[in-house]
């Protein structure tokens, strides 16, 4: 079976430092993984995605993410906090099986001036 | 925006009662699913459907049904609701239904008094 695990529930940063919000993944397949984000009172929107192609993923808003295999890890970083980006972050995999999405327990990120 | 349009945006009713949220997907995609989200459970994924045809349960209570209709919308119904059924009501869709990202909508609200 599938699974996503994010392992901080709370990140603060300072505006302008880097930031890393993790996330490991359980997949007996090449697994297809995703990042969204939801500002309060939003719906989820999508940062970026997995699908095997390259391993160095570019999404939106200057958010990428790495997949090591070895690790089992869908790390999303970026270089440079912005108050914008105080959100929930989610990290979701996607079951090969069912087409399923499997979210992450979710990231509260706070951005501090 | 997604390009998922659903409403009501914010619905308040009693225990007991009946109501029916509404989701338009993005246009060309073929597949919806319906979310629930609660501080408790998290983002639980309620169901899927496909060009008409249900394709994927989870985690959707008896008490709760959805049908997509041949325009490609649809609507998930909530009977004999309970205080815990108060939750924030998603709504995605995509191409294919297979290995493909989902666009969310802005969510319904639902408060159960």
């Amino acid at each position: 079976a599938q699974s996503v695990t994010q392992l901080d529930s709370h990140v603060s940063v300072s505006e302008g430092t880097p930031v890393l919000l993790r996330c490991n993944y359980s997949s007996s397949y090449s697994p297809s993984l995703f990042w969204y984000v939801q500002h309060p009172n939003k719906g989820l929107q999508l940062l970026l995605k997995y699908t095997s192609a390259a391993t160095l993923v570019k999404g939106i808003n200057g958010f990428e993410a790495e997949f090591k295999k070895s690790e089992t890890s869908f790390h999303l970083t970026k270089p440079s906090a912005h108050m914008s980006d105080a959100a929930e972050y989610f990290c979701v995999v996607l079951s090969s099986g069912t087409y399923k999405y499997i979210f992450g327990t979710g990231t509260r990120l706070k951005v501090l001036a | 925006d997604s390009g998922v349009t659903q409403t009501p945006k914010h619905l308040i009713t009693a225990t007991g009662q009946r109501v029916t949220l509404r989701c338009s997907p993005r246009s060309g995609d073929l597949s919806v699913y319906w979310y629930q989200q609660s501080l408790d459970q998290g983002l639980q994924f309620l169901i899927q459907y496909y060009n008409g045809e249900e394709r994927a349960k989870g985690n959707i209570l008896e008490r709760f049904s959805a049908q997509q209709f041949p325009d490609l919308h649809s609507e998930l119904n909530l009977s004999s609701l309970e205080l815990g059924d108060s939750a924030l009501y998603f709504c995605a869709s995509s191409r294919s239904g297979k290995l493909d990202e989902q666009f969310f909508g802005p969510g319904t609200r639902l408060t159960v008094l």
